[in-house]
């Protein structure tokens, strides 16, 4: 297994703009989270998933973000109409269905918008 | 509602000097502990968790936290740093009541000086 992989690794998009990120958790993981972190910040929750199923979604979430996880298996993160308060390091960890295992961590996908 | 306290913002020690890095905790079920370590432009790495049971845990590299309840803390030591051990250390919190939903701290940046 190579643990969990997240594409593209950086991102450079205009303001306005739409962009999709992609997360591979570790196939036996029922249990994906999306976190976003800034400089100076640990990891904020954004949203997690169990297997296809969205089950939090956290109020910090515009309606700007939307998250899938199709088949529960990959997931994306699309932000609609990009702004530069949305610059940050977008980060995947999946973990199984019991918390006290902890994340697994993908290496992140760190977001610039100008 | 959970939350995680990590006093000290930066840490600065010799190498070959005992690591102490702080973290006090809010939970109102009793909580699952996490310590992660994070290096420049990477996702974070699970060091050690604390679920039941022991309240001395070990990890890897060395490092080991102890769980004490009466002071609500989970502080992270380790005896002799390595120059390696230079990086961003994260504290969270989690309970079992709440899907294994991790509640990060603002980390503490850990220097080792030749």
């Amino acid at each position: 297994d190579t643990g969990v992989s997240q594409d593209p690794r950086h991102k450079i998009t205009k303001r306005g703009q739409n962009v999709t990120f992609r997360c591979d958790p570790i196939s036996e993981h029922n249990r994906l989270y999306w976190y976003r972190q800034t400089l100076g910040q640990g990891p904020e929750f954004l949203t997690y998933f169990q297997n296809e199923a969205q089950l939090e979604k956290s109020r910090l979430l515009s309606d700007r973000f939307s998250a899938e996880r199709p088949k529960g298996s990959f997931s994306t993160l699309e932000i609609q109409r990009t702004e530069q308060g949305d610059s940050a390091m977008y980060l995947c960890a999946s973990s199984l269905v019991q918390g006290y295992y902890g994340y697994t961590f993908g290496s992140g996908t760190r977001l610039t918008v100008v | 509602a959970q939350s995680v306290t990590q006093l000290g913002s930066h840490v600065s020690v010799s190498e070959g000097a005992l690591v102490l890095l702080r973290c006090n905790y809010s939970s109102s079920v009793p909580p699952y502990l996490f310590w992660y370590v994070q290096y420049p432009n990477q996702g974070l790495q699970l060091l050690l968790k604390y679920t039941t049971g022991a309240t001395l845990v070990k990890g890897i590299n060395g490092f080991e936290a102890e769980f004490k309840k009466s002071e609500t803390s989970f502080h992270l030591t380790k005896p002799s740093a390595h120059m390696s051990d230079a990086a961003e250390y994260f504290c969270a919190v989690s309970d079992h009541t709440n899907a294994g939903k991790s509640t990060f701290g603002d980390g503490t940046t850990l220097t080792v000086k030749p």
